[in-house]
């Protein structure tokens, strides 16, 4: 355990859905991340939040929309999805949003039908 | 554009040899540097972080950075099967508030 939980492990959704990921960490940390990892691809830096505020948004599609309503807690809302949005979304933390060690959760495997 | 380049593999060894794994990139003013290990429908788990130039040994594990070159490596000594894995290297990018991950390099360990 990392001390990074997501929700839901895996995920389907057809297009027109609406969903949210949710992910919690137990770690006193101040950072939280998004990334998406696709196959063969290298791991894609979503969104940074720094003490709940959104420090990088990494031109993200406005169907991915970020909220953390405290330093413990980040969701990512999705809704209108494509398929290639089907990838695994990582959730990670970190002490301080300086490029310090990070610590990620299990993952959702999202698939968009 | 600023990247982390690995090879992809999968580099084969077999059981007891040494795994050398290597990683390059272009961002001149990065500092911080870390090798991730992620198992086959698993999340990254971190193994190495260094900061300056040289060796930094854990375990079966030596990091080595060379900043000049632009280039990290990573050494697996006595390679088990249970080190057969994706690699991934990250790196900071100056002004970037997040780490840059290369896309990993898998290992194969033979028994």
């Amino acid at each position: 355990e990392t001390g990074v939980t997501q929700t839901p492990r895996h995920l389907v959704m057809g297009m027109t859905n609406k969903k949210s990921l949710k992910c919690e960490q137990h770690l006193g940390h101040n950072a939280m991340y998004w990334y998406k990892q696709s196959a063969k691809k290298p791991l894609e830096l979503m969104f940074v939040y720094s003490l709940e505020e959104r420090v990088e948004n990494n031109s993200v599609p406005s169907r991915f929309s970020p909220e953390c309503p405290n330093s413990s807690h980040l969701f990512l809302h999705l809704h209108t999805l494509q398929p290639e949005d089907s990838a695994l979304y990582l959730c990670a933390s970190s002490q301080e949003a300086v490029n310090e060690k990070l610590f990620f959760g299990s993952g959702t495997q999202l698939s968009v039908l | 554009q600023k990247e982390v380049e690995q090879n992809s593999g999968p580099l084969s060894v077999p059981e007891g040899a040494i795994a050398s794994l290597n990683c390059t990139y272009s961002d001149r003013g990065s500092q911080s540097f870390f090798w991730y290990r992620q198992y086959s429908g698993k999340s990254p788990e971190l193994i190495m972080s260094i900061y300056s130039n040289g060796d930094k040994e854990d375990g079966r594990f030596t990091a080595q950075l060379n900043k000049a070159s632009q280039y990290v490596s990573l050494l697996i000594r006595d390679s088990q099967p249970s080190d057969s894995a994706t690699y991934l290297c990250a790196v900071n990018e100056a002004g970037r508030r997040a780490l840059t991950f290369g896309s990993g390099t898998r290992l194969q360990v033979q028994p």
